[in-house]
């Protein structure tokens, strides 16, 4: 069974601190995608990585991606309030499947406290 | 662009009433996905359609679901008849090409079935 999994799936923290979100899956894919939720809000995208060993930089957050450990991770660096929200990463089956799929992870609802 | 457009945003509706909800993609994107978004089950992919025509509906829950694509710019998304247990956000999101570039998603229609 095809299966994203993010941890942790809760996340409290400190503003200025720094912290790393991990986004495992078990199939192949090279494509991998991240998203933020607001409460109430939609999904928008962040980072579009589309290779072993991408890494794509926006402000505060860093998403790199390891196809061979069919691992991908979102590091935040020196946490600001306004980064708190939902993020999601989603895997591209197109690859495998032959079929243009996203499945999503499980989300990680992140808090950071002032 | 003014983004995927989604109507209704909110619609309560009683047990065995049939509910349609309706998405404007972004214009010239090829791809055009229908999600649903609940706690219990996260984000699924329901059906999705590239160039009008629906590829993958392994997603439907049953048979009181259907979607249809009649052009480039319309699609909807019906449920009859709707049960409590389709109380739930439904997405609808749009790509302009597989594996490239990612889905774009609408602001979502939050469904409650009474």
């Amino acid at each position: 069974e095809l299966k994203v999994e993010q941890n942790p799936l809760f996340l409290s923290m400190q503003e200025g601190k720094n912290y790393t979100i991990y986004c495992n899956y078990s199939t192949t894919s090279d494509r991998l995608y991240w998203y933020r939720q607001d409460p109430g809000k939609s999904l928008e995208s962040l980072f579009v990585l589309l290779s072993n060993g991408a890494v794509k930089q926006e402000g505060r957050l860093m998403a790199s991606l390891d196809t061979k450990a069919r691992l991908s991770t979102l590091h935040i660096t020196a946490a600001v309030h306004d980064l708190s929200a939902t993020y999601f990463c989603a895997v591209d089956l197109s690859v495998t499947s032959g079929t243009y799929k996203y499945i999503f992870g499980t989300g990680t609802r992140l808090k950071v406290l002032a | 662009d003014a983004g995927v457009i989604q109507s209704p945003r909110h619609e309560v509706t009683e047990m065995g009433q049939e509910v349609t909800l309706r998405c404007k993609p972004i214009s010239g994107h090829d791809y055009l996905f229908w999600y649903r978004q609940t706690m219990m089950r996260g984000l699924e992919l329901l059906i999705y359609f590239n160039n009008n025509v629906p590829i993958d509906d392994s997603g439907m829950p049953e048979d009181r679901f259907s979607a249809k694509m009649p052009n480039a710019s319309f699609s909807t998304l019906k449920i009859q008849p709707s049960e409590p247990r389709d109380s739930a956000v439904y997405f609808c999101a749009s790509s302009l090409d597989r594996g490239v570039y990612e889905q774009y998603f609408g602001p979502g229609t939050r469904l409650t079935v009474t």
